[in-house]
C-alpha cells in the first residue's frame, strides 16, 4: 500500500531531550516536507526537500532540522524541544514535475513538550 | 505575502448542502485544493481545481473559482455526518510543481443529523 509511515505517533517528553520523528514514503517521491498544525492557524511548513541531500526551510524552521540521505526517509530532528514546540506534526510527500501537486500525508505525531 | 483564509466553523444538518469558502492573495496560484482531515488522522486531497477553471464537478462535490476575487468555494451536496472533518483549502505557487503548498486554517464541518 502507498503510504507516509510517521512515528512515533505519540510522544511526551521534557524540555531540552533531543528527539528525532522519523517519516518514511514508499512511492518513491522526490518532494517530502515537514508541517506543523496548531488550532486556529492551520497546517505550517517547517522544512522541505526536493530531492536527496537538497533541503531548505520553509515557514516556521527555527528550533528543527532535518536530512534527506536517502529518497524515502526524512527525519524531523528537534535537538532541545521547548514548550513551544508542542503541536500535531505531519509528514509528506509527493511526485515532482508538471501538474498539481497531489501530497500525500501520513497519519501525524503528537508531540507534548514538558 | 501568500495567504489563504477561511472560516473556522459551518454546522449543517444531514442531507442540507454545505459550502465552505476560501479566499487567497497570490495572482500566480496555479492550482487550489481542497483537503480533508478526518479526527485522528492525516490530511487527505479531495480534489483540485486549476486556476483557468470556473467550475469542477467530482459526484457530490462542486469546487467553483472565482479568479477576480480570489475566491475558491467547495459545495458538498447531501452532506452526510461521515462528511464531518476539518477541511483546508491550499493553494500552489508559481509554474510547474515546486512541492509548496499554502495552507489556510481549515475550516470544521459539523453535520448535525
Amino acid at each position: 500500500e502507498a503510504q507516509v509511515t510517521q512515528n512515533p505517533r505519540y510522544l511526551i517528553t521534557v524540555t531540552g531531550k533531543k528527539l528525532t520523528v522519523t517519516c518514511s514514503q514508499n512511492m518513491n517521491h522526490e518532494y517530502m516536507s515537514w508541517y506543523r498544525q496548531d488550532p486556529g492557524l492551520g497546517l505550517r511548513q517547517i522544512y522541505y526537500s526536493m530531492n536527496v541531500e537538497v533541503t531548505d526551510k520553509g515557514d516556521v524552521p527555527e528550533g528543527y532540522k532535518v536530512s534527506r540521505k536517502e529518497k524515502r526517509n526524512f527525519p524531523l530532528i528537534l535537538e532541545s524541544p521547548s514548550p513551544n514546540q508542542t503541536s500535531l506534526y505531519f509528514c509528506a510527500s509527493s511526485p515532482m514535475g508538471m501538474g498539481a501537486n497531489v501530497l500525500t500525508f501520513g497519519a501525524g505525531s503528537r508531540l507534548t513538550v514538558l | 505575502g501568500e495567504d489563504v483564509e477561511q472560516s473556522l466553523f459551518l454546522s449543517v444538518r444531514e442531507g442540507d448542502s454545505s459550502v465552505i469558502n476560501c479566499t487567497y492573495t497570490d495572482s500566480s496560484s496555479t492550482y487550489l485544493y481542497w483537503y480533508k482531515q478526518e479526527p485522528g488522522a492525516g490530511l487527505q486531497l479531495l480534489t483540485y481545481i486549476f486556476s483557468n477553471m470556473d467550475m469542477k464537478q467530482d459526484q457530490r462535490l462542486t469546487v467553483l473559482l472565482n479568479k477576480k476575487d480570489k475566491h475558491l468555494s467547495l459545495r458538498i451536496a447531501d452532506t452526510q455526518t461521515g462528511d464531518s472533518a476539518i477541511y483546508f483549502c491550499a493553494e500552489s505557487l508559481g509554474s510547474g510543481n515546486t512541492g509548496k503548498l499554502i495552507f489556510g486554517q481549515g475550516t470544521t464541518l459539523q453535520v448535525k443529523p
